[in-house]
C-alpha cells in the first residue's frame, strides 16, 4: 500500500493497552472535529466526531476529548488491538458555512502483539 | 448502503496529459468533496460540490477542475499533468453542511 506520510509521529503500544493520540488544532473558531483512521491502501475511515459545545464523546472503545482553551483534541482507544494499527488524522471544520475540513498531519499507531 | 466509490483505482499518465477521475457518493448524499493526499503535504482540500454547484475551492491551480451531475456523481479533471500531481485523490460525500464526510478508497495517480 501507499505511504500516507513518510515522517509521521509514531505511537507504539502493546496489544491490550490503551492508546492516546493527540492533536492540536489551528482555529479557535472551529466548530466541528472528526477523527479518521487510514489503513494502508484505503481511504480515511470515520471513527468519531465531536462538536464544540461538548468536551467529551464516547463511542465503541474510543473516546474523544476536546479542550477548547488550549485548542487540543485527543483520541483514546481502549484495549488496543492489532487491527487498530493505522494512521490517525484529526480534522477540524470552521462553522457555520461551507468551509472544508482541515486535516492534521496524522499519527501512525503501531500495535505490538 | 454502499459506500463511496471511485474509479479508476489506479492510473498512470505522462506529463502534459490530462486525466478525469470519477466519484459516486453514498446514496442520498448531495455534497461531494475532493482531496489530494501526498506524503509531503498530507490531505489537502481541492473543492466541494453541492447540488451541482461548487461551494468551495481550495488553493490549487486552475488545472484542477471538477463538476457534479444531477445524480450527485462527481468528476474531477486535471489538465497538463505535472510530476507533482502524483498523489492519492480522495473523494468524500456527506449529507450537507457540517455533516460527517465519508471517504472513498481513492484513485492513485502516478505521473511519469
Amino acid at each position: 500500500g501507499e505511504s500516507v506520510g513518510l515522517h509521521l509521529p509514531t505511537l507504539s503500544v502493546q496489544e491490550g493497552d490503551n492508546s492516546i493520540i493527540n492533536c492540536a488544532y489551528s482555529n479557535s473558531a472551529s466548530d466541528y472535529f472528526i477523527w479518521y483512521k487510514q489503513e494502508s491502501g484505503k481511504g480515511p475511515q470515520f471513527i468519531i466526531d465531536i462538536r464544540s459545545n461538548m468536551d467529551k464523546r464516547q463511542g465503541q472503545r474510543v473516546t474523544v476529548l476536546l479542550n477548547k482553551t488550549v485548542k487540543h483534541l485527543s483520541l483514546q482507544i481502549a484495549a488496543t488491538q492489532p487491527g487498530d494499527s493505522a494512521v490517525y488524522f484529526c480534522a477540524e471544520n470552521i462553522g457555520p458555512g461551507n468551509t472544508p475540513l482541515v486535516f492534521g498531519k496524522g499519527t501512525r499507531l503501531s500495535v505490538i502483539a | 448502503k454502499a459506500g463511496v466509490t471511485q474509479t479508476p483505482r489506479y492510473l498512470i499518465k505522462t506529463r502534459g496529459q490530462q486525466v478525469t477521475l470519477s466519484c459516486s457518493p453514498i446514496s442520498g448524499h448531495r455534497s461531494v468533496s475532493w482531496y489530494q493526499q501526498t506524503p509531503g503535504q498530507g490531505l489537502q482540500f481541492l473543492f466541494e460540490y453541492f447540488s451541482e454547484t461548487q461551494r468551495n475551492k481550495g488553493n490549487f491551480p486552475g488545472r484542477f477542475s471538477g463538476r457534479q451531475f444531477s445524480n450527485s456523481r462527481s468528476e474531477m479533471n486535471v489538465s497538463t499533468l505535472e510530476l507533482g500531481d502524483s498523489a492519492l485523490y480522495l473523494c468524500a460525500s456527506s449529507l450537507g453542511f457540517l455533516e460527517t464526510q465519508y471517504f472513498g478508497p481513492g484513485t492513485r495517480l502516478l505521473v511519469l
